[in-house]
């Protein structure tokens, strides 16, 4: 079984700031990691998948790095819209999410 | 656009059983594998089942193996979960998720494209 494991759990920023958030696996996934974004009452939304490709519609603000098991999904500059939680997802295996990592205005 | 709109949710006792379906429309609904993905109240998300774009692939995560059946009708643009023996940690809203599908093989499916807005299921004395 993979495991992920986002950090950290809670992300305070303020709008313009910069996030990064990780996620790790346990043993490797290669490049078959997504990123979801999810707003209280709302459905996930695929944002980078493959590891580091914006789905359609997806601003340039958001980027993906990483390989093997340490993945980086990175805000350049936070919009008011941006704070939501936020999803990891591997394929490699049977899919498995991240626990979540919850980015909060400071 | 693509809409997925799951209904069959609703508040049932511990070992009924319940049908979900997703109505399925603004793409080729017969060309993709499809999941079924589950959030139970206030935590994380739990992939559930695969089915590929032809029906004849079905996979399912261990905690509903054995309870849980996917299956889809290509001809109505429809897709299924079928659950049986319910239990209480099977509460949660049950999202029809479409796969990316950028190679058919089901081998590389797991990257879910479009989400439905989830129907709650209940499973409650």
């Amino acid at each position: 079984e993979i495991v992920l494991t986002q950090s950290p759990a809670t992300l305070s920023l303020s709008p313009g700031e910069r996030a990064t958030l990780s996620c790790r696996a346990n043993q490797s996934v290669s490049s078959d990691l997504a990123w979801y974004q999810q707003k209280p009452g709302q459905a996930p939304r695929l944002l980078i998948y493959d590891a580091s490709n914006r789905a359609t519609g997806i601003p340039a603000r958001f980027s993906g790095s990483g390989s093997g098991t340490d993945f980086t999904l990175t805000i350049s500059s936070l919009e008011s819209e941006d704070f939501a939680v936020y999803y990891c997802q591997q394929r490699s295996n049977w899919p498995s999410f991240g626990q979540g990592t919850k980015l909060e205005i400071k | 656009q693509v809409q997925l709109v799951e209904s069959g949710g609703g508040v049932v006792q511990p070992g009924r059983s319940l049908r979900l379906s997703c109505a399925a429309s603004g793409f080729i609904f017969r060309s993709y594998a499809m999941h079924w993905v589950r959030q139970a109240p206030g935590k994380g998300l739990e992939w559930v089942a695969i089915v590929s774009y032809d029906g004849r692939n079905k996979y399912y995560g261990e905690s509903v193996k054995g309870r849980f059946t996917i299956s889809r009708e290509n001809s109505k643009n429809t897709l299924y979960l079928q659950m049986n023996s319910l239990r209480a940690e099977d509460t949660a809203v049950y999202y029809c998720v479409k796969d990316l599908g950028l190679d058919p093989s089901i081998a590389a499916a797991g990257t879910f494209e479009y989400w439905g807005q989830g129907t709650l299921v209940t499973v409650s004395p």
